[in-house]
């Protein structure tokens, strides 16, 4: 079965910092990756998404991820966050059956100023 | 336009209380989808509607009964909930059934549901 692990809980970076989130998945086949990220209280806005082709993927707000089979990772990065950053950021693969999505447990992210 | 709204945002209910949660979406999709999310977790997937068809329920209690009156609306009925029920739910919807796995889910902003 699928699974996603976000080892980090909660990362803290300053403002102008760059940023790098870690996502590790467990699939048989090729994995369907996403990001979203969610502002407290709210939905989940989808940030990137890998089904194929280039490895690195560029999304909204100015981030991006490598997909690395050979680590089965797709880690979330940004060159410099800005404190409207802060949220909390949820790696997801697709599941191989129906339209299901498996979620990691998710990492927090503060900025400080 | 990637706009799936929910109402209500808020709702407090009592334990024998009757009440619905509404989702609608004007993108075309054919797939959508009920979640709930405790505070400090990721969102657990309840229901998935395709082309308005039950397609998958993640052993969800009777107490919750979902329902997908056409392609653009998506309700979710509550009654005899528990205080163990309060959570996020949020509602999302995909564009094809059949696209499985690489088929996008765009979330609603959810409603925020206090069970007494």
């Amino acid at each position: 079965a699928q699974s996603v692990t976000q080892p980090d809980i909660h990362i803290t970076v300053s403002e102008g910092a760059s940023l790098e989130l870690r996502c590790n998945y467990s699939y048989g086949a090729t994995p369907y990756l996403f990001w979203y990220v969610q502002s407290p209280g709210q939905g989940l806005q989808l940030l990137l998404k890998y089904f194929s082709g280039d490895t690195l993927v560029q999304g909204i707000k100015g981030f991006e991820a490598e997909f690395k089979r050979s680590q089965s990772s797709f880690n979330l990065r940004k060159p410099s966050v800005h404190w409207s950053d802060a949220a909390e950021y949820f790696c997801a693969v697709g599941a191989n059956y129906g339209n299901k999505l498996v979620f990691g447990a998710g990492t927090i992210l503060r900025v400080k100023s | 336009d990637t706009e799936v709204t929910q109402t209500p945002k808020h709702l407090v209910m009592g334990m024998t209380n009757k009440k619905s949660l509404k989702c609608e979406q004007h993108m075309g999709h054919r797939a959508m989808y009920w979640y709930k999310q405790k505070a400090k977790k990721p969102p657990e997937l309840m229901f998935v509607y395709s082309y308005e068809k039950l397609s998958i329920n993640e052993s969800v209690p009777s107490r919750f009964s979902p329902e997908c009156p056409n392609s653009s609306l998506l309700n979710l009925h509550l009654h005899a909930l528990q205080p163990e029920d309060s959570a996020l739910y949020l509602c999302a919807s995909s564009q094809d059934p059949a696209g499985g796995s690489t088929d996008t889910q765009y979330f609603g902003p959810g409603t925020r549901l206090t069970v007494l």
